[in-house]
């Protein structure tokens, strides 16, 4: 089966740019979403089909998808967006949803 | 405003069973594929299930295949999943997630509902 491959933890000092990598096996050649989550809440979708942000996610947040690693960019990062991020593709083979481990970033 | 609201989830013993529900209203439900993720305390968003949107077609996690069952009422607006020869490791919070439309992404989540799995 398709397996996402995130690291645990990302540091960003406040206002900088933050990166978070999605790896997979030609991943390129999939739609990669988004996800944050913070604690206690559900999910929210912050990137859909690896670029696009839906409406009332800040510009701030953009994605990239190439080769064998998606990326998610996090412009500008403020406090409130620590919390724990999540990749997810389609797996067409197992006609399954895969989500990445999460990566939990931390605003310094 | 699009809503999903999760019921049923509980504590049961090993090998018990529950049946979880998730009531949606805001949208044409009958139109969209719905989910089931969960996620264990302290740990990442796992896929369950899915369902399309007449409910012809389902596809499940290997750790619940023929244990789990999706399922759906359009006329009732809700979402199902029975769950049966529970473990310890089904212990998770259960969102369900309408799926977005040739994107299979999720737009919007339940707040979850919590089911704990122990003697």
């Amino acid at each position: 089966s398709y397996e996402l491959t995130q690291p645990l933890s990302v540091s960003v000092a406040l206002g900088q740019t933050a990166r978070i990598t999605c790896g997979g096996n030609n991943i390129g050649s999939k739609n990669v979403h988004w996800y944050q989550q913070k604690p206690g809440q559900a999910p929210v979708l912050v990137i859909y089909r690896d670029s696009n942000r839906p409406s009332g996610i800040p510009e701030r947040f953009s994605g990239s998808n190439s080769g064998n690693t998606a990326t998610l960019t996090i412009s500008r990062a403020q406090a409130g967006d620590e919390a724990d991020y999540y990749c997810q593709v389609w797996d067409s083979s197992t006609a399954g949803v895969v989500f990445g481990g999460g990566t939990k970033l931390t605003v310094l | 405003e699009v809503q999903l609201v999760e019921s049923g989830g509980g504590l049961v013993q090993p090998g018990g069973s529950l049946r979880l529900s998730c009531a949606a209203s805001g949208f044409t439900f009958s139109s969209y594929w719905m989910h089931w993720v969960r996620q264990a305390p302290g740990k990442g968003l796992v896929w369950v299930s899915r369902i399309n949107s007449d409910g012809s077609s389902t596809s499940y996690a290997d750790s619940v295949k023929g244990r789990f069952t999706i399922s759906r009422d359009n006329a009732k607006n809700t979402l199902y999943l029975q769950m049966n020869s529970l473990r310890a490791e089904d212990t998770a919070v259960y969102y369900c997630a309408r799926d977005i439309p040739l994107v299979s992404s999720f737009d919007y989540w339940g707040q979850g509902t919590l089911v704990t799995v122990s003697s």
